[in-house]
């Protein structure tokens, strides 16, 4: 396992237009994150994921966005009608609730989202 | 409401210089995590600090993390121009271990 991979790497979008994310978590992980990131800022909780259940989700997330996880496995992160303020890094997360570290938490490469 | 708060935001280095970053919480934890970002890139996890007292290492860096205190610290040991980078430390909250990153550290080594 190569550990999280996210599709697409860049996306560019006119303001108004759907778009949908991809994240594969390492294998053996129940834990699946997204976060978002703007320039200059560390990342930001958005929401996440045990097994195929969402568990929470962040005031940060609007009801144009959405994210799913069916069977447990990867996870699509969907923006509505984007906004130019939608553009930034999203980045996944996945991570393990047993073992040593518990929890910790392994980054995929993030998309870059621009909102034209 | 968990806050994290890192110092300095910026951080310029002749290299062969020593340097510590600080990482303060809000809120009780017991772990604390560090992770390094490079331009254009996503999160490497740095170190996992699991307890009290905890201190890691790792090359010219070595963190550490007191409870008490609610700190975290980043150490550079005479620093290279490879670990020019921004640094971040985050805190889980207390349920479902969401992370709270700080804002950054951005580290310039000059040669």
């Amino acid at each position: 396992d190569t550990g999280v991979s996210q599709n697409p790497r860049h996306k560019i979008t006119k303001r108004g237009q759907n778009v949908t994310f991809r994240c594969d978590p390492i294998s053996e992980h129940n834990r699946l994150y997204w976060y978002r990131q703007t320039l200059g800022q560390g990342p930001e909780f958005l929401t996440y994921f045990q097994n195929e259940a969402q568990l929470e989700k962040s005031r940060l997330l609007s009801d144009r966005f959405s994210a799913e996880r069916p069977k447990g496995s990867f996870s699509t992160l969907e923006i509505q009608r984007t906004e130019q303020g939608d553009s930034a890094m999203y980045l996944c997360a996945s991570s393990s609730t047993s073992g040593g570290d518990y929890n910790e938490q392994f980054f995929g490469p993030g998309t870059r989202l621009t909102v034209l | 409401e968990l806050k994290v708060e890192q110092n300095p935001l910026f951080l310029s280095m002749q290299e062969g210089k020593n340097y510590t970053i600080y990482c303060n919480y809000s809120t009780t934890s017991d772990r604390l995590y560090w992770y390094r970002q490079d331009p254009g890139k996503s999160l490497e996890s740095l170190f996992v600090l699991l307890s009290n007292g905890a201190v890691k290492q790792e090359g010219r860096l070595m963190a550490s993390l007191d409870t008490k205190a609610r700190l975290s610290t980043l150490h550079i040991t005479a620093a290279v121009h490879d670990l020019s980078a921004t640094y971040f430390c985050a805190a889980p909250m207390e349920y479902g271990n969401k992370l709270v990153f700080g804002a950054g550290t951005i580290l310039r080594v000059k040669s």
